[in-house]
């Protein structure tokens, strides 16, 4: 249970254009998404917070216009990179808490962002 | 704010031999402290994690670690390493409360050697 279904899991674009990413829960409710950043060989850094129904929080050095975190329903949270360049490719992972009274993370699979 | 050390960037262990990952950690409160695995291009799997209680947590694939509040370490430890476990460790610290995010270490990898 508690699964995070993560899409797509790679994906290749031109520079100038834009792509969502797309997290779901797919048997709980996430009220809140983190979303992480990872580049090769280094570690994972939160890039933002997104709660249902209200506006993302993003970390400092975030660019909040060039990706836009929308988290409209209780199983869906999107990450969309606009305007994308070759320094924004890198691996983007969601993550939840697990429902109920587990303590602990669920994480999607991961999308590979590639920039050409 | 919580934060968390890998000292190690790279370690290379034989096939068959012991294995220790530390890892340090910083939070003001009683940490839930977490160790994942990252094989390349992959996403992360949980090993182990530790909320409350014995200090001595066993996880998947044999492997173990042990919360010393008085160190502020959460080390990993295996007693025979397979040549499969070549991948990227991370250890992450969450907050006992909120609905908060996992802060990350940078990560050790693990070379495996024959």
């Amino acid at each position: 249970g508690a699964v995070v279904s993560q899409h797509p899991s790679w994906v290749i674009c031109k520079s100038g254009t834009s792509v969502k990413i797309e997290c779901r829960s797919l048997d709980f409710q996430a009220t809140t998404m983190f979303w992480y950043r990872q580049f090769p060989k280094q570690s994972l850094m939160l890039m933002a917070t997104s709660n249902e129904g209200s506006k993302a929080t993003y970390e400092q050095g975030v660019e909040k216009d060039k990706f836009l975190i929308n988290h409209a329903s209780l199983t869906l949270s999107t990450l969309t990179v606009t305007s994308a360049h070759p320094e924004d490719s890198s691996f983007y992972i969601c993550s939840a808490r697990l429902p109920g009274g587990h303590y602990g993370y669920t994480f999607g699979s991961g999308t590979r962002l590639t920039v050409v | 704010a919580q934060s968390v050390t890998q000292p190690d960037i790279h370690i290379t262990v034989s096939e068959g031999a012991s294995l220790e990952l530390r890892c340090n950690y910083s939070y003001g409160a009683t940490p839930y402290l977490f160790w994942y695995v990252q094989s390349p291009g992959q996403g992360l799997q949980l090993l182990l994690k530790y909320f409350s209680g014995d200090t001595l947590v066993q996880g998947i694939k044999g492997f173990e670690a042990e919360f010393k509040r008085s160190q502020s370490s959460f080390n990993l430890r295996k007693p025979s390493v397979h040549w499969s476990d070549a991948a990227e460790y991370f250890c992450a610290v969450g907050r006992n409360s909120g609905n908060t995010p996992l802060v990350f270490g940078k990560g050790t990898r693990l070379s495996v050697i024959a």
